[in-house]
């Protein structure tokens, strides 16, 4: 049972564009929902993170939009970039147990 | 440099030859963890551990093993090792909740 879909696969954006990637989640007792960024040949890497108590929340070109009564979180990236190409994770865990993670999207902007 | 090592980065080994991934992180995190990556399947947990000593099963630990005997080691086991083994390997640590810091990865095949 996967406990966190995330979609689209993989989204091709035009440089400047605004990226836009989709989780949902069923457990509703999970309480921290992180965004990752993996380059190729690297670990992922922590980029954004919300809490249920807020809607969205935003750091710099990233931003995180909640919907708890949807069971759905997403990431808007603005002005998209080249460097921004990478695999993005979305994950969620509970209290302080363990992260399940999303099946990742490819993002690829083109200059 | 706050950091987590994994060693050896590449290996490729027989079906049936034990092997051992390390794993070490210098920020005195309690929490510690194994993920493989497959194309298509994102990131399954194998194992973790909340502190020494205490080690638990994530959602693959068919074939694996670990151990805790320090706070800052997590080495994978991997007693007899089969094709379906083959993968990219993650060791992660982190304080507290979902801020996990990732090392760089063990890419293994198994022939």
């Amino acid at each position: 049972q996967q406990q966190v879909k995330q979609s689209p696969q993989s989204l091709i954006v035009q440089k400047g564009g605004i990226s836009i990637i989709n989780c949902a989640y069923e457990n509703t007792a999970f309480d921290y929902f992180p965004w990752y960024q993996q380059f190729p040949g690297k670990g992922p890497a922590l980029l954004i993170a919300i809490r249920p108590d807020v809607s969205e929340k935003k750091e710099g070109r990233f931003t995180i939009s909640f919907n708890k009564s949807a069971k759905q979180f997403s990431l808007h990236i603005m002005d998209s970039q080249p460097g921004d190409s990478a695999t993005y994770f979305c994950a969620a865990s509970l209290r302080y147990s363990t992260l399940t993670f999303g099946k990742g999207t490819m993002l690829l902007v083109s200059p | 440099e706050a950091q987590v090592t994994q060693n050896p980065r590449y290996l490729i080994t027989v079906t049936g030859k034990k092997l051992t991934v390390t794993c070490s992180q210098n920020m005195n995190h309690e929490y510690m963890s194994w993920y493989r990556q497959d194309p298509g399947l994102g990131l399954r947990q194998i194992y973790y551990s909340m502190n020494v000593e205490v080690t638990d099963k994530g959602d693959v630990p068919e074939g694996y093993k670990v151990s805790r005997k320090e706070k800052r080691n997590f080495p994978l086991i991997l007693e007899s090792p089969s094709p379906n083994q083959t993968s990219l390997y993650f060791c992660a640590s982190s304080l507290g909740q979902g801020g996990l810091y990732f090392g760089p990865g063990t890419r293994l095949t198994v022939t």
